[in-house]
């Protein structure tokens, strides 16, 4: 089956540094990624979609540049969470559809999510 | 929320019991999917139903679509303490993008 790594799988930092967050598909090429955030007992929030060769599209309240998104290949993207804050402590988890299923939303395949804590 | 509601927002039953949780949401879409999330862990794929189902089987899973009411259900037959997880719906919102919103999520504690 298809499988999307994420790393790291958690982070600890301090205010004010950047921290670089990978999702790679391994075994297939993805055009599209999407990253969300969850905080503790909530939901999913779709933060961005990230597409390969182009800029990202952010979702409407999510700041681009404290949220960088860089798509350099079909199998990895990677989000930058820049001078990173305690309020940005979250969840980050992404979503990669394949190539192969361009057109629909039925073969989308997740990361198992990144823990970041900022002190 | 981005999408909707889940509702109850935590259930605990026993193990053998049923759970269902429900789902609404407020646009028109392309097909509603079920996931699962452990603690502190990735989501898990569960079912995926089309706008122009109604009802839907997977094993131990049973998922109805009601497109008038905006609404589906996920139901978990004879649960067990392996199931204990969030839940969580997620719609499309009629795009074909790719791009997933989801509802607030179901916590479902299941009693040895």
């Amino acid at each position: 089956g298809a499988v999307v790594s994420q790393h790291p799988s958690w982070v600890i930092c301090k205010s004010g540094t950047s921290v670089k967050i990978e999702c790679r598909s391994l075994d297939f090429q993805a055009t599209t990624m999407f990253w969300y955030r969850q905080f503790p007992k909530q939901s999913l929030m779709l933060m961005a979609t990230s597409n390969e060769g182009s800029k990202a599209t952010y979702e409407q309240g999510v700041e681009k540049d404290k949220f960088l998104i860089n798509h350099a290949s079909l199998t990895l993207s990677t989000l930058t969470v820049t001078s990173a804050h305690p309020e940005d402590s979250s969840f980050y988890i992404c979503s990669a559809r394949p190539r192969w299923a361009l057109a629909t939303n039925e073969k989308l395949f997740f990361g198992s999510g990144t823990q970041l804590s900022v002190l | 929320s981005q999408q909707g509601e889940e509702d109850p927002q935590a259930l605990s039953i026993q193990e053998g019991e049923n759970a269902t949780m429900n789902c609404s949401y407020k646009t028109s879409i392309n097909n509603l999917q079920w996931y699962r999330q452990n603690s502190g862990r990735g989501l898990v794929h569960l079912i995926l139903i089309r706008s122009n189902e109604r009802e839907k089987h997977s094993g131990r899973l049973r998922v109805t679509l009601d497109t008038s009411k905006k609404s589906s259900s996920l139901l978990i037959t004879a649960s067990r303490a392996a199931d204990t997880a969030s839940y969580f719906c997620a719609t499309d919102r009629g795009s074909t993008l790719g791009r997933l919103y989801f509802g607030r999520g179901t916590q479902l504690t299941v009693w040895p």
